[in-house]
């Protein structure tokens, strides 16, 4: 059963730096696209970048470049985005999706979420 | 301002159908095969019809997908009270060299 499950919620203050995780399993993890997507309170959903694990071809949102970086250890088949100076702005709803092996493929499988609240 | 259109809001009684309409351009809809999320705030999106029509197994064939030329359609026929929560449309943006998505429709079953 393809999975991915996200890391838990996060509490941070302005200015801190923060990852968040995003496992996969039940698939070859190396070989599938997988993006982030924010959904800030009572917004709709915003794409933020995507990333191939195998070789780590990234590409990244004009609106997030820069913002934020996507990595992947394909060694644990694990992706992360993280951040090195959060903002308030920065609080959402973060999601992680599963891509096909091409990167304009359909995104057919979702992690749970993870909440970032950034708050002084 | 999202760069696939859709409209904020739709509505429909139970056993209606309606439709959630996707506007684009042609370097988005005009070039690539569009895709629908259903989405409850909170939980994990739901892929609703990919390539325009195509429904991933276990999607009930009450919901279908369209697409002409710079447009997409989704229509949701025998509304049921389970179907009211958020749409949205999603394509490849070949100028962006990105993922776009429309900025969601609320879907209200009166």
């Amino acid at each position: 059963e393809v999975q991915l499950v996200q890391s838990g919620a996060e509490v941070k203050k302005p200015g801190e730096s923060l990852k968040i995780s995003c496992k996969g399993s039940g698939y070859n993890f190396n070989n599938y696209w997988i993006d982030w997507v924010r959904q800030m309170p009572g917004k709709g959903l915003e794409w933020m970048g995507i990333i191939y694990p195998d070789d780590s071809d990234t590409r990244y949102s004009p609106s997030f470049q820069g913002q934020v970086t996507i990595s992947a250890d394909k060694s644990t088949s694990t992706a992360y985005l993280q951040w090195s100076s959060l903002k308030a702005s920065d609080t959402a709803m973060y999601y992680c999706a599963r891509h096909g092996a091409t990167v304009v493929s359909r995104a057919d499988y979702w992690g749970q979420g993870t909440l970032v609240t950034v708050s002084s | 301002q999202s760069v696939l259109t859709q409209p904020p809001s739709a509505s429909g009684t139970p056993g209606q159908r309606v439709t959630i309409s996707c506007s684009g351009s042609s370097s988005n809809i005009g070039s690539n095969t569009v895709n629908w999320y259903q989405h409850l705030p909170g939980t994990a999106p739901k892929l609703l019809i990919y390539n325009n029509n195509q429904r991933p197994s276990g999607v009930p064939d009450r919901f279908s997908g369209s697409k002409s030329g710079t447009s997409a359609s989704l229509a949701i026929s025998g509304l049921q009270s389970e179907d009211e929560t958020d749409y949205y449309c999603a394509t490849w943006d070949d100028s962006l060299n990105g993922w776009v998505f429309g900025g969601g429709t609320k879907l209200t079953v009166l």
